[in-house]
């Protein structure tokens, strides 16, 4: 099966500017993770969704971060305006509820924050 | 609050020697524990997790409670072992808590 795919996968931007990231799962899976990776930490939760609405969002600064998966399948992640500090790489990962629990990642957006 | 501990940053083992990759948590209540890695230029995979009790490439894990710990252990590394390594927790299978993860050096 194909696996979880990302784009782009690097992005350089100034402070200040917007960006955005699309995931798009492996198909059939309902749930989707968005984690963003500093360098020198292990992958942290933004957002989960399950089909097309938010299961958590807690850790998400929605002052300048937002995300979306309309159809339930492709989500977007936007961060306006970026700042230095949210360099690092942007993962997705893709669920499928049939009872293993495994999520399966992407290979990242590695975002740069000049 | 949950938290993952991975205490070391990098260890490094000769071919043949055993290996031990720590991992603390604390969680109240039972949370799914997993070990996830990644190999050079690949993706973050999951490698094992305690309800399967199985072995994987030689690794396994057991989950300690009384402890609280989740290390992952295989008795002799090879090469291709060489990863980062990271130990995760997980409540009802839904989101991943993260340690720092611990780079293992396997050389020859």
């Amino acid at each position: 099966e194909a696996g979880v795919a990302q784009s782009p996968r690097y992005k350089i931007i100034e402070k200040r500017q917007s960006v955005a990231f699309w995931c798009n799962p492996i198909s059939g899976h309902a749930t989707l993770y968005w984690y963003q990776q500093i360098l020198g930490q292990g992958p942290k939760l933004l957002i989960q969704f399950q089909n097309n609405g938010v299961v958590d969002d807690s850790q998400l600064p929605k002052d300048r971060f937002s995300a979306e998966r309309l159809k339930g399948v492709d989500s977007t992640l936007k961060i306006q305006p970026a700042k230095l500090e949210d360099s690092a790489v942007y993962l997705c990962a893709s669920q499928n509820w049939t009872g293993t629990y495994e999520q399966y990642f992407g290979p990242g957006t590695r975002l740069t924050v000049t | 609050a949950q938290r993952v501990t991975q205490p070391e940053k990098l260890l490094s083992v000769f071919k043949g020697a055993p290996v031990e990759l720590k991992c603390n948590y604390s969680y109240s209540g039972s949370p799914e524990l997993f070990w996830y890695v990644q190999y050079s230029r690949q993706r973050l995979q999951l490698l094992l997790r305690h309800i399967s009790r199985e072995s994987i490439k030689g690794f396994t894990a057991d989950l300690n409670k009384g402890e609280t710990s989740f290390h992952l252990k295989k008795p002799f590394a090879q090469e291709e072992d060489s990863a980062m390594y990271y130990c995760a927790l997980s409540r009802y299978g839904n989101k991943l808590v993260f340690g720092a993860g611990t780079i293992l050096r396997v050389k020859s």
